[in-house]
């Protein structure tokens, strides 16, 4: 079956420095969802991409979907402490999502 | 607007007992998802209804799992019997319209069960 997976795992950054989690899915994607989790909570909706090479910015966050519509980055500029928490990807299979197994970021103040 | 809710927050109960956990969409929202995260490791898809038919329970993982959701409103998602594998976080979410691709994914508290 479909398999999304995101690397790394695990990211320990000092507050100031950047960020990057990587999606990949072993089938092409028709699109994609990121969320973020903090600790304790539930799942928040970040964004979706749908074309192709998209790239979409939210304040410190950019968020990249392939050309090849198989993989995406989030990239966090100048994290802060508020950024901690897990991020997942969550790939179109079909009318329903496959999350990947989240990055978790902790940020060093 | 109230956000996806979820009862009960926690759970703790015996191998071989029975939990009925419950989801209350977002009003208004024909897709209901039934997740699950077990020791902090990816939100596994358990099933998906649009409105009170289910479309996809590929994810659920046998005959001890059974989901339910009455006239399209909230929804019930019942072990029987509960195994020690069952542990874990339970999350709800809903999401507006039947177009693909679907849209943003409203998740709920989540409920923790834990069975010893």
């Amino acid at each position: 079956g479909q398999q999304v997976m995101q690397i790394p795992q695990y990211q320990h950054v000092q507050e100031g420095e950047d960020f990057t989690t990587y999606c990949n899915s072993s089938t092409t994607l028709s699109n994609i969802q990121w969320y973020k989790q903090r600790p304790g909570g539930h799942p928040v909706f970040l964004i979706q991409l749908v074309k192709s090479g998209e790239v979409k910015k939210q304040k410190r966050l950019t968020f990249q979907f392939g050309e090849a519509k198989k993989n995406s980055s989030l990239h966090i500029t100048a994290t802060q402490t508020t950024d901690v928490g897990t991020y997942f990807c969550a790939g179109a299979r079909g009318q329903n999502f496959v999350f990947g197994p989240g990055t978790r970021l902790s940020v060093l103040p | 607007e109230a956000g996806v809710t979820q009862f009960p927050s926690h759970s703790v109960i015996e191998k071989g007992q029975t939990v009925t956990l419950r989801c209350d969409p977002i009003s208004g929202h024909d897709n209901l998802y039934w997740y699950r995260r077990v020791m902090g490791k990816e939100i596994k898809f358990l099933l998906h209804f649009v409105k009170e038919s289910k479309q996809d329970e590929s994810g659920m993982p046998n005959n001890r799992f059974l989901a339910e959701r009455t006239g399209g409103t909230y929804s019930t998602l019942k072990v029987q019997p509960a195994e020690l594998e069952d542990s874990g976080v339970y999350f709800c979410a809903s999401s507006q319209g039947l177009a693909a691709p679907r849209g943003e994914q409203y998740f709920g508290p989540g409920t923790r069960l834990t069975v010893t």
